[in-house]
């Protein structure tokens, strides 16, 4: 089947706006990660969701950054009041167990937020 | 924390070396270790995947091991070829019932016709 899609693929916007990015898992994957890469940075960690499970926010930045996944599936990574050092590629990423040796994480393609 | 860091940041090679790239990690209590790769614009594939228990997988021209209680992996190309340019990301598993994924900063690879 399809693999994970996101969108939109870039997205500029000013700053000061209130952006929301979308993540398509892998059908029937249980879990869903957010990650960023800035640049010159590595890819850092965001949120974490499994199953009906309460999500993991550890990674989140700042309050001005929300995330949710509806039934189940489709996530969103809201971000509130963009700030330029928001800009960065947002990465999602699904896996079928959400933990243990042999779970790998299938990713898409990001989006780039650009902040002007 | 867990700190995963990549030996070399970038590297330049003619068509046809084996070569090799470093990846050390901090903390070893890790489900697996992953090997991605990342093309300009493009989220990342998954290369290889060794289990805390292995020492090493092995998939066409691609050879990854690991040492655990060293903290090291390291992959090896052979025969690289200009496709193989890419940047290759090393990624370790945390060994705490979900796999948050702690990544190095890359290794930047050209490979030159």
């Amino acid at each position: 089947g399809a693999g994970v899609s996101q969108s939109p693929s870039n997205k500029v916007t000013e700053k000061g706006k209130d952006v929301e990015l979308r993540c398509d898992p892998i059908s029937g994957h249980t879990a869903l990660y957010w990650y960023r890469q800035s640049l010159g940075q590595g890819l850092e960690f965001l949120i974490y969701f499994q199953g009906n499970s309460a999500p993991d926010k550890s990674g989140l930045p700042s309050d001005r950054f929300s995330a949710e996944r509806t039934g189940g599936s489709v996530s969103t990574l809201t971000i509130q009041r963009t700030q330029q050092e928001d800009s960065a590629v947002y990465l999602c990423a699904s896996s079928l167990y959400g933990g243990g040796a042999l779970d790998t994480q299938y990713f898409g393609p990001g989006t780039r937020l650009t902040v002007l | 924390k867990q700190e995963v860091t990549q030996i070399p940041a970038a590297l330049s090679v003619p068509e046809g070396e084996n070569l090799v790239l470093n990846c050390s990690f901090t903390d070893s209590a890790i489900y697996n270790l992953q090997w991605f790769r990342q093309d300009p614009g493009k989220g990342l594939t998954s290369l290889l995947l060794i289990q805390s228990s292995q020492r090493e997988q092995t998939s066409g021209r691609l050879n990854a091991s690991l040492d655990k209680s060293s903290g090291r992996s390291t992959l090896y190309i052979a025969a690289s070829q200009p496709g193989d340019s890419a940047t290759y990301l090393c990624a370790v598993a945390a060994d705490s019932g979900y796999s948050t994924l702690t990544f190095g900063k890359g290794t930047m690879l050209l490979v030159s016709p």
